[in-house]
């Protein structure tokens, strides 16, 4: 069974616009949350990661926004460009899994000009 | 360039073939993860290891070996067991301490069964 749950399976915005990509866990052990880009045919690239102890983290237009009581967390693309037009996929990893990711099933962004 | 490189970009398969997908990195990474990517599913981890000469099954290990002889190379081994191996193959490995978590990904081996 898929311990993150990730949607939408897909979704389109506007240039400029404002996408957000949610994601949901079971695990209380879970204490990482990384966010993952990926175009076609590449590997998947880091693209911004949270801890429980921050309920917030920017980084240039991508913002992750952290609910620990819901066992929630989201991205937000915000002012939305053509070259964000990609899969993105949330993940999650507990201390003492080394390392183990566990991954959501990906959305994939479309960016229309 | 410090990297992961996984090679071929592209492997064919015949029936009853074992074959096997390369994975090196140069990031003095010491651990390293094999993830199958099929569409709508997500990445699931098939192999992963910590350190040289020691490795444990994934999510989804049956049908795949690995070996981790040296700390630069994760090979996986696609055996004939794999009923269904069409997939995008990715190889990450990451490092210790704060950045353990982060993992660098390889370009990525597309395999296709002939």
């Amino acid at each position: 069974q898929q311990q993150v749950k990730q949607s939408p399976q897909s979704l389109i915005v506007q240039k400029g616009g404002i996408s957000i990509i949610n994601c949901a866990y079971e695990n209380t052990a879970f204490d990482y949350f990384p966010w993952y880009q990926q175009f076609p045919g590449k590997g998947p690239a880091l693209l911004i990661a949270i801890r429980p102890d921050v309920s917030e983290k920017k980084e240039g237009r991508f913002t992750i926004s952290f609910n620990k009581s819901a066992k929630q967390f989201s991205l937000h693309i915000m002012d939305s460009q053509p070259g964000d037009s990609a899969t993105y996929f949330c993940a999650a990893s507990s201390g003492d899994s080394w390392g183990k990711l566990q991954f959501g099933a990906g959305t994939q962004v479309v960016v229309t000009p | 360039d410090g990297g992961i490189t996984q090679s071929p970009k592209y492997l064919f398969r015949k029936e009853g073939q074992n074959v096997t997908l390369s994975c090196e990195q140069n990031l003095n990474h010491d651990a390293m993860y094999w993830y199958r990517q099929d569409p709508g599913q997500g990445l699931r981890l098939i192999y992963y290891s910590q350190i040289v000469n020691d490795f444990q099954k994934g999510d989804i290990a049956e049908g795949y070996s690995v070996s981790r002889e040296k700390k630069e190379s994760f090979p996986l081994t696609v055996t004939s067991a794999q009923k269904n191996p069409t997939a995008f193959y990715l190889c990450a490995s990451s490092g210790r301490g704060g950045d353990q978590e982060t993992q660098y990904f390889g370009p990525g081996t597309r395999l296709l069964v002939l």
